[in-house]
């Protein structure tokens, strides 16, 4: 039972496009919503992540856009370069039953074509 | 600062061997974790621990053991490898207070590449 369901599974955008790509979760007791991001070879590295309370979060070229009526979440790169060529993850955690217990969608594989 | 590191980067098994996978940070973490993570599965948590001494079971525990003796160390063993343990295994660790800031980031290792045949 996968609870954080994450589309696309793959991606191609021309430079300078925009990159969005969506996940939708079902536990009400999530409360913390990071992504991560994974170039090949390498372990994930947190890229930017939101809390219930905002509707958006944003870091440069990338947003958080939350809603929370329809428990949907997405990640936006915005001018996306070669360089965001990666694996994205979105993921969540509850607020109680163990912070810890971070779930993680399948992946996004994002290629940015000069 | 290392970070996470993880020993070995690489490891091929046969079907019913065992091995010990390490995890070492120095970033003074109380929490670690470990993940595997498989084509179109993202990543699954196998075993967690929330200090020295403590460990708790994850999404996927199934065939694998962990002990966590040092604050610093977490290991993950396979006692029986079988190919459905092929994947690849990542060691992440965070701090323990979710309230402070980045509280809840996961640092993550460069990964281990196990193949049993």
């Amino acid at each position: 039972q996968q609870q954080v369901k994450q589309s696309p599974q793959s991606l191609i955008v021309q430079k300078g496009g925009i990159s969005i790509i969506n996940c939708a979760y079902e536990n009400t007791a999530f409360d913390y919503f990071p992504w991560y991001q994974q170039f090949p070879g390498k372990g994930p590295a947190l890229l930017i992540a939101i809390r219930p309370d905002v509707s958006e979060k944003k870091e440069g070229r990338f947003t958080i856009s939350f809603n929370k009526s329809a428990k949907q979440f997405s990640l936006h790169i915005m001018d996306s370069q070669p360089g965001d060529s990666a694996t994205y993850f979105c993921a969540a955690s509850p607020n109680s039953g163990g912070y810890q217990k971070v779930t993680f969608g399948i992946g996004t594989k994002l290629q940015v074509i000069p | 600062n290392a970070g996470v590191t993880q020993t070995p980067k690489f490891r091929v098994l046969k079907t019913g061997q065992s091995m010990t996978l390490l995890c070492a940070q120095d970033m003074n973490h109380e929490y670690m974790y470990w993940y595997r993570q498989d084509p179109g599965m993202g990543l699954r948590l196998i075993h967690y621990s929330v200090g020295e001494g403590t460990t708790a079971k994850g999404e996927v525990p199934d065939g694998y053991n962990v002990s966590r003796l040092k604050k610093q160390n977490f290991l993950l063993g396979l006692e029986s490898a079988a190919p459905s343990q092929t994947s690849v295994y990542f060691c992440a660790s965070s701090l323990s207070d979710s309230q402070l800031a980045g509280g809840r980031k996961q640092f993550f290792g460069p990964g281990t590449r196990l193949t049993v045949l």
